[in-house]
């Protein structure tokens, strides 16, 4: 089974605060993607990868940024937390382009105080 | 930009009910379509998929779904509900072509009541 962990389930920080969220996924997926779900909202994505150092912008990059060193490893960033940042996070990875399924992690639940 | 609607935000249905959740998506060219759930307290899991090929396709624990490509449409559904299907369900459309990013519609809480 094709297993995406996330660091965190559950992180509280200050506005202003750096904010790293890690994903991990042990299937040797090219794809790895970011998004953030809120209620009401659905799922919306931040940024995506699809190598190692490549990334590019989904329809809610504002605010973010990414890191891929690592196959395996895809880093969310919070340069600077915001209160509109408070949202539950989620990571996903997926085979190479084409129809392949996308395989998510439980998610990281942010609060921004 | 394409987008994917859900016809409803919450539906509440007694046990042994019969389930249609509506999606329509708008993107003129060819298409994969997934339902994705997310049971309470669990990952987001797939449900079932359409790539190509029989427009009627099945998938986990007795949902399925239908493709009709005139309406840009991907309804799930399932004959008989239970109390364990209380879950948020949401449809996601991926081109084709390019990347294999989805858009997802906003999602429907389905409340069964045993």
């Amino acid at each position: 089974d094709v297993k995406v962990t996330q660091s965190s389930r559950y992180l509280v920080k200050r506005t202003g605060e750096k904010v790293f969220l890690e994903c991990v996924q042990d299937m040797d997926h090219e794809n790895m993607f970011w998004y953030r779900q809120d209620p009401g909202l659905g799922l919306r994505l931040i940024y995506f990868s699809y190598d190692v150092k490549m990334k590019e912008k989904g329809d809610i990059p504002e605010g973010y940024s990414v890191s891929r060193e690592k196959k395996e490893r895809f880093s969310l960033i919070l340069e600077s937390a915001s209160t509109n940042q408070t949202s539950m996070y989620l990571c996903a990875s997926s085979q190479a382009r084409g129809q392949e399924t996308q395989y998510f992690g439980p998610g990281t639940r942010l609060l921004v105080l | 930009a394409q987008s994917v609607s859900q016809h409803n935000h919450h539906v509440i249905l007694s046990e042994a009910a019969s389930l249609e959740l509506g999606c329509n998506y708008s993107y003129g060219g060819t298409v994969n379509l997934f339902w994705y759930v997310q049971y309470p307290g669990q990952h987001l899991q797939l449900l079932l998929k359409y790539f190509s090929g029989d427009p009627l396709v099945k998938g986990i624990k007795g949902f399925e779904a239908e493709f009709i490509k005139s309406k840009f449409s991907f309804n799930l559904r399932k004959p008989s509900v239970q109390w364990s299907d209380t879950a948020e369900y949401f449809c996601a459309v991926n081109p084709n072509s390019g990347y294999s990013t989805l858009t997802f519609g906003k999602g429907t809480m389905l409340l069964v009541s045993p």
